[in-house]
């Protein structure tokens, strides 16, 4: 299978951990996004690479989160001191674009889901 | 934030009838998505429209747009069971291909 590979599927973990995921995009796939989702809304974006370049990230996002790229492949999302309300569907997503052109669509993968104690 | 908001938020139909689904949003756009989300799954990508077009057709789907009021609609036709999603419109507004997604609609559809 070629597709978007997120690890692991599931994740539970206690209040104040430290957690990572990792996402491994489709190999000719130059941008990588990474959003989270909740029950009963539409994912929500939280970063952006292109390349190893991280471009944008969200305003909503805290300094408790942290996402790397290194070398423009595979991208790993950390939590630190998790809290409860981080519980959620982290969704990473790719696609192929070059400078400011806009996107064809997404490829998704299965996602993460975090469980806070 | 999200910047769409879909209507209606669930709709149940029966198998052979069309559902439609509709999507507002704020600014200006580049394009509109559609996507398709099983429970517990990633999204599937379903139909691209740009700003310059109004319809377009992908086998039983049909999407309209309509830039002045900024919406767009989703008809899905002879709907089936395994129709049974969450549907997800997504705009394209900025640099780099950002897709802010709307709140989406939970389609059921009885056998």
């Amino acid at each position: 299978d070629t597709g978007v590979s997120q690890n692991p599927r599931h994740k539970i973990t206690k209040r104040g951990q430290n957690v990572t995921f990792r996402c491994d995009p489709i190999s000719e796939h130059n941008r990588l996004y990474w959003y989270r989702q909740t029950l009963g809304q539409g994912p929500e974006f939280l970063t952006y690479f292109q390349n190893e370049a991280q471009l944008e990230k969200s305003r909503l996002l805290s300094d408790r989160f942290s996402a790397e790229r290194p070398k423009g492949s595979f991208s790993t999302l950390e939590i630190q001191r998790t809290e409860q309300g981080d519980s959620a569907m982290y969704l990473c997503a790719s696609s192929l674009g070059s400078g400011t052109a806009t996107n064809e669509k997404l490829f998704f993968g299965s996602g993460t889901q975090l469980s806070v104690l | 934030s999200q910047q769409g908001e879909e209507d209606p938020q669930a709709l149940s139909i029966q198998e052979g009838e069309n559902a439609t689904m509709n999507c507002s949003y704020k600014t200006s756009i580049n394009n509109l998505q559609w996507y398709r989300q099983n429970s517990g799954r990633g999204l599937v990508h379903l139909i691209l429209i740009r700003s310059n077009e109004r319809e377009k057709h992908s086998g039983r789907l049909r999407v309209t747009l309509d830039t002045s009021k900024k919406s767009s609609s989703l008809l899905i036709t002879a709907s089936r069971a395994a129709d049974t999603a969450s549907y997800f419109c997504a705009t394209d507004a900025g640099w780099g291909g950002k897709l802010i997604f709307g709140q989406g609609t939970e389609l059921s559809v009885k056998p």
